[in-house]
């Protein structure tokens, strides 16, 4: 599975859009693009999945450039609520592949009023 | 309510015991999984399950052991073997083939 590459930490102030951007320099033909939302003490919560170009749903957006090495997930108007670590992740996930999943360190987000 | 259930949510055990931590889904999933934490860090594949009776050894599986004997039920038994056995412990299913993952709330193991 491809290895992705995120910022350790981003702040943000309540009302601003975050954009968190993830390298995944080595993603193969068959990979799809997830990001998951934790909070502190909490399982991950899927957020948005994408292949390629641009998909919104109603919590986020995730920009994907033709060549695929890197994705930009974007968060609308954030509020304190969305204050967790946000990770990326890159898999072929439809192929008969194991479904796993594999978390980096991920990007905390930390939402100021 | 469909869910993927997860008990105790704090577990405490002295060292050379065994312990098994439960995870129960009623999402009619295919696939299970269980994934370790260590603090600040990302999740960490111990072993999946694709259908019942058969699984697969994840990233660090050693000291650890599962059975997948229903559909809705992957238990997890973190043996004496396990060197650093502290951690938070989460459980997730999915569909089979599926990119979305559903957590439980998780436990939180203790070992002194």
């Amino acid at each position: 599975l491809a290895k992705t590459t995120q910022p350790i930490s981003m702040d943000s102030y309540e009302g601003q859009e975050v954009n968190i951007t993830c390298s995944h320099n080595n993603i193969a033909t068959n990979d799809y693009i997830t990001w998951y939302q934790q909070f502190p003490s909490q399982g991950p919560r899927f957020i948005i999945q994408g292949y390629k170009t641009k998909v919104t749903n109603e919590v986020a957006s995730l920009f994907i450039p033709a060549d695929r090495k890197s994705s930009t997930l974007s968060l609308p108007r954030v509020s304190l609520s969305d204050t967790a670590v946000y990770y990326c992740l890159v898999g072929d996930f439809f192929s008969g592949n194991t479904g796993k999943l594999i978390f980096g360190q991920g990007t905390t987000l930390q939402v100021k009023p | 309510d469909g869910g993927i259930t997860q008990s105790p949510k704090y577990l405490f055990r002295k060292e050379g015991q065994n312990v098994t931590l439960s995870c129960e889904q009623n999402l009619n999933h295919d696939a299970m999984y269980w994934y370790r934490q260590d603090p600040g860090q990302g999740l960490r594949l111990i072993y999946y399950s694709q259908i019942v009776n058969d699984f697969q050894k994840g990233d660090i599986a050693e000291g650890y052991s599962v059975s997948r004997e229903k559909k809705e039920s992957f238990p997890l038994t973190v043996t004496s073997a396990q060197k650093n056995p502290t951690a938070f412990y989460l459980c997730a299913s999915s569909p089979a083939g599926s990119y979305e993952q559903y957590f439980g709330p998780g436990t939180r193991l203790t070992v002194t």
